[in-house]
């Protein structure tokens, strides 16, 4: 059974840095597109970031240069390195991993999230 | 970046009737959308790829079309359980953008 467990998710202040990790089963990371998508509260789905099978990543514009996305692969999880961190950056985070459908996301975590207040 | 634009943004229904729900991009996107129902306090749920592609699981009453520009989700005949939100996104190319959202309420 795939399963995607997200932690890390906490209260932290403007400007500072977080680390989100996603831990993954029933399937390998680094052989799939994983991804992290947003959802600021009471707001829609904001795509963050991914990364291919293949190592390469991309970034929404809103996270360009502050957030890195990376996996290890020995221990089957997805991270997402969040430093700089802003008051609109407040949202649960989701990942989300592209398994057996084509170009979508069919597998997704609980969601942890994350509070930037000064 | 490709906007995804969706209406309504919220409805009203009743159990039974047929609902659709609309999505544009701002550019042609081929087949490359996707359709997501997000239930309050939870994940979303994959129910429609590539356009019309039935995710599996996923009851026949959800069924989707398009292509290009214009796309649409339909319930045929809307159950309790389809009251949440919907939203579309774009796999054509990266930033891989969702549409706005669609909340189905009760009538």
């Amino acid at each position: 059974e795939v399963q995607l467990v997200e932690s890390g998710g906490g209260l932290v202040q403007t400007g500072g840095s977080l680390r989100l990790s996603c831990a993954a089963s029933g399937f390998t990371v680094s052989s799939n597109y994983m991804s992290w998508v947003r959802q600021a509260p009471g707001k829609g789905l904001e795509w963050v970031s991914a990364i291919y099978s293949g190592g390469r990543t991309y970034y929404g514009d809103s996270v360009k240069g502050r957030f890195t996305i990376s996996r290890d692969n020995s221990k089957n999880t997805l991270y997402l390195h969040m430093t700089s961190l802003r008051a609109e950056d407040t949202a649960v985070y989701y990942c989300a991993a592209l398994i057996a459908a084509v170009a979508a996301l069919d597998s997704w975590g609980q969601g942890t999230l994350v509070t930037v207040s000064s | 970046d490709i906007q995804m634009t969706q209406s309504p943004s919220s409805l009203s229904a009743s159990v039974g009737d047929r609902v659709t729900i609309i999505c544009r991009a701002s550019q042609s996107i081929s087949n490359y959308l996707n359709w997501y129902q997000q239930m309050p306090g939870k994940a979303p749920k994959l129910l429609i790829y590539a356009a019309s592609s039935l995710q599996s699981g996923v009851p026949s009453r959800f069924s989707g079309s398009g292509s290009g520009t214009d796309f649409t989700l339909t319930i045929s005949s809307l159950q309790p359980e389809d009251f949440a939100t919907y939203y579309c996104q774009q796999s054509y190319s990266t930033p891989r953008t969702f549409g706005g959202g669609t909340k189905v309420e009760i009538k």
